[in-house]
């Protein structure tokens, strides 16, 4: 079983809906992150949580942490949010600061 | 723009090569990791070092090895290539060791033949 798990696997929405991806991982952890790749492969990073809820324009990121599990909520979600939103974990202890990864939940926003 | 530039952006060599990735983080960036990005296993941490020391070691082939200068730039060595070894190549950098946003080259992407 993998420690960081997504949800969906791919995803199809159609423009404006309101979108949201799941993240369940089994470690203890320091933080955890949410980074979006584009189809050219560059990887950006979105937001980096240890509690609550954070907001950067359409985009809502919020982590429980007694339940072990994190959200990416898009509202108005438009065309250009396509990309492959990535869930990673910093295991918890020591100076490292590494990440553990999930698959990946491929999005496709249509027109 | 994340600020961390890796070079080059596509390598094609053969089986048996030896080829050196190239890293420079963002600057005032002490951090880098490396990761591998394969079809088939996805993300995966290889190394990271803070400041000129190795700090992390994860799923890292002996094949391979890496470095960080003293003017915080890094090199990742792969030598006796062997097909499974095509991917992706990411190196991300921080400002410290740990819990931190990290900013991600382009990557490079290497194809084995």
């Amino acid at each position: 079983k993998n420690e960081v798990e997504q949800s969906p696997q791919n995803l199809t929405a159609q423009e404006g809906e309101f979108i949201t991806i799941n993240c369940s991982y089994s470690v203890g952890i320091s933080a955890l992150h949410w980074l979006q790749q584009h189809p050219g492969g560059g990887i950006v990073s979105l937001f980096m949580l240890s509690s609550g809820k954070k907001k950067h324009g359409r985009l809502i990121a919020t982590i429980n942490i007694q339940e072990k599990h994190s959200s990416l909520h898009i509202t108005a979600s438009h065309p250009r949010d396509s990309a492959v939103y990535i869930c990673a974990v910093t295991p918890w202890g020591g100076s490292q600061g590494n990440l553990i990864f999930g698959k990946g939940t491929k999005l496709s926003v249509k027109p | 723009d994340s600020g961390v530039t890796q070079t080059p952006k596509h390598l094609i060599t053969a089986t048996g090569q030896r080829v050196t990735l190239r890293c420079s983080p963002r600057s005032g960036d002490l951090s880098v990791y490396w990761y591998q990005q394969s079809l088939d296993q996805g993300l995966q941490f290889l190394i990271q070092y803070y400041n000129g020391e190795e700090r992390a070691k994860g799923n890292i082939l002996e094949r391979f090895s890496a470095q960080q200068f003293p003017d915080l730039h890094s090199e990742l060595n792969l030598s006796s290539l062997e097909l499974g070894d095509s991917a992706l190549y990411f190196c991300a950098s921080s400002w410290g060791s740990s819990n931190q946003p990290q900013h991600f080259g382009d990557g490079t992407r290497l194809s084995i033949l």
